[in-house]
């Protein structure tokens, strides 16, 4: 399974966009690339799923160049109760081999008031 | 839309006791996953239940786990005897072919003293 590296941590302040970029060099072709949010105690939840280009949903936008060697999960004006910790995942795909997912550090969003 | 339970949310358990974590998926979900986040570690993955079959449980430590999932419905992770590095928090998710993501439940927070 490709192995993703993102920042341990970033800082934000409310109404701010906020850019989490994500690099998966060794992505497989069939791989998409997913997006969770952790809140403490509690389990990830499902943000955004892509394979290239752009992604858009209700609440954020995903960013995947052509070489889908990185992507980045765009957050528009994020406010106090998006402090949480974003993993980057590759290796699901939809239809097919919903294997294991691969956890890696996670980045740490602060955002001040 | 019922999320996926997890039961107990808490355990606190002797060293060499028997604890049993349940997990009751999303109804209809034929995936289902167990993880462990240990003290100060990533998120790791045990096992993928797809439907009553064990799919993968390369993620197993050793043969003190036991999980089952009896008539493809919910699931039951055994721990005997539990072992001080046991303690963690066990979470199970469950996803569905052709819908984008898997749901995690809140998981269960072990202690083994």
């Amino acid at each position: 399974l490709a192995k993703t590296t993102q920042p341990i941590s970033m800082d934000s302040y409310e109404g701010q966009e906020v850019n989490i970029t994500c690099s998966h060099n060794n992505i497989a072709t069939n791989d998409y690339i997913t997006w969770y949010q952790q809140f403490p105690s509690q389990g990830p939840r499902f943000i955004i799923q892509g394979y290239k280009t752009k992604v858009t949903n209700e609440v954020a936008s995903l960013f995947i160049p052509a070489d889908r060697k990185s992507s980045t999960l765009s957050l528009p004006r994020v406010s106090l109760s998006d402090t949480a910790v974003y993993y980057c995942l590759v290796g699901d795909h939809p239809d097919t081999g919903r294997r294991a997912l691969t956890f890696g550090s996670g980045t740490r969003l602060q955002v001040q008031p | 839309e019922a999320g996926v339970t997890q039961f107990p949310s808490h355990s606190v358990i002797e060293k060499g006791q028997t604890v049993t974590l349940r997990c009751d998926p999303i109804s209809g979900h034929d995936n289902l996953y167990w993880y462990r986040r240990v003290m100060g570690k990533e998120i790791k993955f045990l096992l993928h239940f797809v439907k009553e079959s064990k799919q993968d449980e390369s993620g197993m430590p050793n043969n003190r786990f036991l999980a089952e999932r009896t008539g493809g419905t919910y699931s039951t992770l055994k721990v005997q005897p539990a072992e001080l590095e046991d303690s963690g928090v066990y979470f199970c998710a469950s996803s569905q072919y052709g819908s984008s993501g898997y749901t995690f439940g809140s998981g269960t927070r072990l202690t083994v003293v």
